[in-house]
């Protein structure tokens, strides 16, 4: 997809244990989110960054922490994982500049199941 | 809270027919409205968007109408094929909110032939 990868695609883990989503790119893009996406809620905005160690919340973000150490990834990690984290999991990658220009790339997502 | 509303939560219409989905927003600074198709298991990739300067914006089959003063917007799928049988989602952003991606709640549209 354009350029970004996510990993794992599939992860079953058990409450309590601490996981970590992967999301690549290979565009050099600034800006990178992710988002979980849950039937009814649409996307939800989890954490952003708009640089390498530049990161801020978003509506969701409780539960998650996020690291961005390199321009090409973003980690989103679930400290202690919940059932209500189950979901699928998105990342998304935009460049600088207005989205009508620069609209955002997502990738093909993780779903994640927390047993 | 939702800041994009959007309906009908799903929608069946027949081969050759109009699908409508329509959202509404809050924030009056949003400044870019696009709209995403889903396919299972893949993300969503944009199908279309619009700025609020004009009224409407056409691609193809895909039109979407822009009403500024209701703070509404629509997507309407012309000559819908099983093909555009997706999950669509409405999105709002604007500089005061850091051009982050507001989602609606998704539309589950299927064509029937």
């Amino acid at each position: 997809d354009a350029g970004i990868t996510q990993s794992p695609r599939h992860k079953v883990t058990e409450t309590g244990t601490p996981v970590t989503l992967r999301c690549h790119q290979t565009e050099n893009h600034r800006y990178m989110y992710w988002y979980r996406q849950d039937p009814g809620h649409g996307l939800r905005l989890i954490h952003y960054s708009y640089g390498v160690k530049d990161t801020d919340k978003g509506e969701v973000s409780d539960g998650y922490s996020v690291s961005r150490s390199k321009t090409e990834d973003f980690l989103l990690t679930l400290e202690s994982a919940t059932s209500s984290q189950t979901s699928v999991y998105f990342c998304a990658i935009r460049g600088t500049g207005h989205p009508l220009i620069r609209g955002y790339t997502f990738g093909s997502g993780t779903r994640l199941t927390v047993v | 809270q939702q800041q994009v509303k959007q309906s009908p939560q799903s929608l069946i219409v027949q081969k050759g027919g109009i699908s409508i989905i329509n959202c509404a927003y809050e924030n009056t600074a949003f400044d870019y409205f696009p709209w995403y198709q889903q396919f299972p298991g893949k993300g969503p990739a944009l199908l279309i968007a619009i700025r609020p300067d004009v009224s409407e914006k056409k691609e193809g089959r895909f039109t979407i109408s822009f009403n500024k003063s209701a703070k509404q917007f629509s997507l309407h799928i012309m000559d819908s094929q099983p093909g555009d049988s997706a999950t669509y989602f409405c999105a709002a952003s604007g500089p005061a909110a850091g051009n982050k991606l507001t989602f609606g709640g998704g539309t589950r549209v299927l064509v029937k032939p």
